[in-house]
């Protein structure tokens, strides 16, 4: 089993659309969680830390759920510049990152 | 914002040559890190430096060694460079905390073919 796990996707979603994405991890002792953006070809950028109580920003909304061992990324009201890779890292001293999860957002 | 500067963004070199990737960071953070990235197998763990003169070994780190004299500097060297090891090849940065991690910062990526 991988340590940190993602669906490959492709999402494809229409504009306007809420979209979900989860990532599981096998380490019950991990302590840090993100979820990052990468744009095709570039670098993957910080998105946003995930916090044990969650944790909203804009239209983005973050969740741990440490019992079942997953993190959660939900995105509202989808927009064509959302499309790209999110990837889920997880983390107690190394950041072990998920392979991603392609979303494409059509008109 | 944090600045994670790769030297090269692309990168063309020949089997059995010796490969330098330099990486500065500008934010004062102890830790760096070196990954690729394959597509299907994601980003995987070169090597990583906690500290000036301290460094690591990954997840996969046959074929690359790695130097920090100075704590914003992290070269990855390629002693012999193979074609398997046509990459994107990334750097990134944080500060420590405890036991766990603060968010890593990357830089642009080098894209580096091995001929």
């Amino acid at each position: 089993r991988k340590e940190v796990e993602q669906d490959p996707g492709p999402f494809n979603v229409p504009e306007g659309a809420t979209v979900a994405f989860n990532c599981t991890y096998s380490n019950s002792a991990s302590q840090s969680f993100f979820w990052y953006r990468q744009d095709c070809r570039k670098e993957p950028k910080l998105l946003m830390s995930v916090y044990s109580s969650g944790n909203e920003d804009g239209r983005f909304t973050a969740q741990l759920n440490r019992a079942s061992q997953y993190i959660s990324l939900l995105i509202r009201d989808s927009k064509l510049s959302d499309s790209a890779t999110y990837l889920c890292a997880v983390g107690g001293g190394k950041l072990i990152f998920g392979q991603g999860t392609e979303l494409s957002v059509k008109p | 914002d944090v600045k994670v500067t790769q030297s090269s963004r692309y990168l063309v070199k020949r089997t059995g040559e010796k490969v330098f990737l330099e990486c500065v960071q500008d934010m004062d953070h102890e830790n760096m890190f070196w990954y690729r990235q394959d597509p299907g197998l994601g980003l995987r763990l070169i090597y990583f430096s906690y500290d000036v003169k301290m460094k690591e070994k990954g997840d996969i780190p046959e074929g690359y060694s790695v130097s920090r004299e100075k704590k914003e500097r992290f070269s990855l060297i390629l002693e012999s460079a193979s074609t398997n090891q046509t990459s994107m090849y990334l750097c990134a940065s944080s500060l420590p905390r405890g036991t766990g991690s603060l968010p890593q910062h990357f830089g642009d990526g080098t894209r580096l073919s091995i001929l």
